[in-house]
């Protein structure tokens, strides 16, 4: 299994400011996955961050409101910018297992726009 | 696209009994995981227990164990002398083989309360 360190636990932060979410593994991997959950609510996807190459989004969700950046195999940030009280939610950042059969959870991030 | 259903928006049990959480997916895959995974207050998402589609044994991982109907394409989650420790919401999980590696679809959730 990995070690998933997610940075920081919580947040309130007014809107129009930006946060950036740090997520740090204990060994290399090729992707890493943002979820965003609303209050109530199931996990979305967000994106997938590959090391060396753009991030992927998925539909509803780009690259303006929410920069990712993967400078190497073990680490990646999810900034979500411009923030408004509609994006209050879990972040959670996810990486797989080394046969991609499993994933792993960082804490998650409990942000609240205010 | 895949889908991960779970109709049970809320669940009660009294401590000491059995509860069942359902699941039902929609896939075309033939190679496919599925999972349940809990997540108390504390907002960790902890893997509960996983079933590879192509083992027909079901999956157990001590007071936890799943009904695997592949063909109806069911995955229940049996949760046997409830404990308080086990109330938190409860994901259904999906994660096509090959390609996806790693990423999930989830379900709605269903949160589970554990009377004493």
């Amino acid at each position: 299994s990995a070690v998933i360190s997610q940075k920081p636990s919580r947040d309130i932060c007014q809107r129009g400011t930006s946060l950036t979410i740090q997520c740090q593994v204990d060994s290399q991997v090729t992707m890493m996955f943002w979820y965003r959950q609303q209050p109530g609510q199931s996990l979305t996807l967000i994106a997938t961050a590959n090391q060396g190459s753009e991030a992927t989004y998925e539909s509803g969700f780009v690259i303006d409101k929410f920069p990712i950046s993967r400078p190497n195999l073990t680490f990646s940030t999810l900034t979500v910018s411009n923030m408004s009280p509609e994006d209050s939610s879990i972040y959670l950042c996810s990486v797989p297992s080394g046969s991609g059969t499993e994933a792993f959870f960082g804490q998650g991030t409990r942000l609240t726009v205010v | 696209a895949q889908t991960v259903t779970q109709s049970q928006p809320e669940m009660s049990v009294q401590e000491a009994e059995t509860v069942t959480l359902s699941c039902t997916y929609d896939t075309s895959e033939s190679d496919y995981y599925l999972f349940w995974y809990k997540q108390p207050p504390s907002r960790q998402m902890i893997l509960v227990i996983r079933q590879e589609a192509y083992k027909q044994q079901n999956a157990t991982e001590n007071r936890f164990s799943v009904n695997f109907q592949k063909a109806a394409k069911s995955f229940s989650l049996k949760i046997s002398d409830s404990q308080l420790g086990d109330a938190a919401m409860y994901f259904c999980a999906y994660l096509a083989g090959g390609t996806s590696y790693g990423k999930l679809t989830f379900g709605q959730g269903t949160i589970l309360t554990v009377h004493p």
